[in-house]
């Protein structure tokens, strides 16, 4: 099956960026998605299509993919963005989920 | 509104059986591709199934193949999760989730989310 590794942890201060990564062989050639997931609450999608914005997802949030990386970028993060993120990509037949990563803005 | 409700979630002996139902209220059910997605406690997250719109095309992660078998009823607005020879490890919350509608992209995120139903594997 295919493997999707992230950072276990990301802390950032208020205000700054948080970059988070997403590993997979050829990553660059799927589409990756990304969700955040606030303790006790469903998960949310925050990019679709490595770049994408669902509407309602603020502007600081964008993203990249390209070689074996996906990127998740948190522009002028604030406390509300402190969550679990999650990358995803569909190879093969099966959607994959990356490992997580939490991200704590202090 | 735009919403997914999931029930059937409890308590299961191992080698028993559970079936999940998710309702779809808000849009279109019959449009879209449609998911299963389960987290253990204090784990991540781990896709389960997919059942394309017409039920032509219907994908399991290798955890639960040959074992827990998806379906859906368009006229009824509901998607099934049939979880048969359960195990300990298939202890989650179940969460059914809804794949964009994209045009000339086969596999998209999962825009809408329900809030999930436990089940719970133990003797």
């Amino acid at each position: 099956s295919y493997e999707l590794t992230q950072p276990p942890s990301v802390t950032v201060s208020p205000g700054q960026t948080a970059s988070i990564t997403c590993s997979g062989n050829n990553l660059g050639n799927k589409h990756v998605f990304w969700y955040q997931q606030r303790p006790g609450q469903s998960p949310v999608l925050v990019m679709y299509q490595d770049k994408k914005r669902p509407s309602g997802i603020p502007e600081r949030f964008s993203g990249s993919n390209s070689g074996n990386t996906a990127t998740l970028t948190i522009s002028g993060t604030q406390t509300v963005d402190e969550a679990e993120y999650y990358c995803q990509a569909w190879d093969r037949s099966a959607y994959a989920f990356g490992t997580g990563t939490k991200v704590t803005v202090l | 509104e735009v919403q997914l409700v999931e029930s059937g979630g409890g308590l299961a002996q191992p080698g028993g059986s559970l079936r999940l139902s998710c309702a779809a209220s808000g849009f279109s059910f019959s449009k879209y591709n449609m998911n299963w997605v389960r987290q253990a406690p204090g784990r991540g997250l781990e896709w389960v199934s997919s059942i394309s719109s017409g039920s032509s095309h219907i994908y399991y992660a290798d955890s639960v193949k040959g074992r827990f078998a998806v379906s859906r009823d368009n006229a009824n607005n509901s998607l099934f999760l049939q979880m048969n020879s359960l195990r300990a490890e298939d202890t989650a919350i179940y969460y059914c989730a809804r794949e964009l509608d994209t045009p000339m992209v086969t596999h998209d995120g999962f825009d809408i989310w329900g809030q999930g139903t436990l089940v719970t594997v133990s003797s």
